[in-house]
């Protein structure tokens, strides 16, 4: 399988720890995007890698919020200080890197508790 | 970003069509329109996109009248399994195609 991936697919933790997503994104695909859904809602954009450059970042992605896309390849999203608010289905996904209306194939998402 | 509206929720039985209707009053001129499937704990999944006039493939057709101000997903002969919430986006194309998800449209397909 040649889709996007993602690891873990489930991370229960407690308030107060710190937690890391891995992206692994179709290889090829220059741009990584993170985004975050919570029950009932569509995603919601919180980051934009070209190759290595972070592009974007959304006004959710708060200070406790960091990702990383070191060699242009995977992608980790770290959250750290987890709050229960941040329980949510973070979804990664990439896109070749053309124009604005090429697709982008979304990973299966890490699903957060934070107790 | 054009912004999209589309109904919340849609029933249906097997077999039959399903066509849902999606605004986008302000679409730029090089904007496309893109409709994403997504069933309960994955990922979203790219059903199709069109510019103009209608698209077709294995899975859905999308109809896109000429003032291109809304656009109809039609899913033929639905199945159990076509139950999913489905978007409808228009990525800007001035940037990197930004992805700004609404709440989507349930369709529930019943037997």
């Amino acid at each position: 399988d040649t889709g996007v991936s993602q690891n873990p697919r489930h991370k229960i933790t407690k308030r107060g720890q710190n937690v890391t997503f891995r992206c692994d994104p179709i290889s090829e695909h220059n741009r990584l995007y993170w985004y975050r859904q919570t029950l009932g809602q569509g995603p919601e954009f919180l980051t934009y890698f070209q190759n290595e450059a972070q592009l974007e970042k959304s006004r959710l992605l708060s200070d406790r919020f960091s990702a990383e896309r070191p060699k242009g390849s995977f992608s980790t999203l770290e959250i750290q200080r987890t709050e229960q608010g941040d329980s949510a289905m973070y979804l990664c996904a990439s896109s070749l890197g053309g124009t604005g209306e090429e697709t982008q194939y979304f990973g299966p998402g890490t699903r957060l508790l934070v107790l | 970003l054009a912004k999209t509206t589309q109904p919340i929720s849609m029933d249906s039985y097997e077999g039959q069509e399903v066509n849902i209707t999606c605004s986008h009053n302000n679409i730029a001129t090089n904007d496309y329109i893109t409709w994403y499937q997504q069933f309960p704990s994955q990922g979203p999944r790219f059903i199709i996109q069109g510019y103009k006039t209608k698209v077709t493939n294995e899975v859905a057709s999308l109809f896109i009248p000429a003032d291109r101000k809304s656009s109809t997903l039609s899913l033929p002969r639905v199945s159990l399994s076509d139950t999913a919430v489905y978007y409808c986006l228009v990525p800007s194309t001035d940037s990197w195609g930004k992805l700004q998800f609404g709440a989507g449209t349930q369709v529930v397909v019943t037997p």
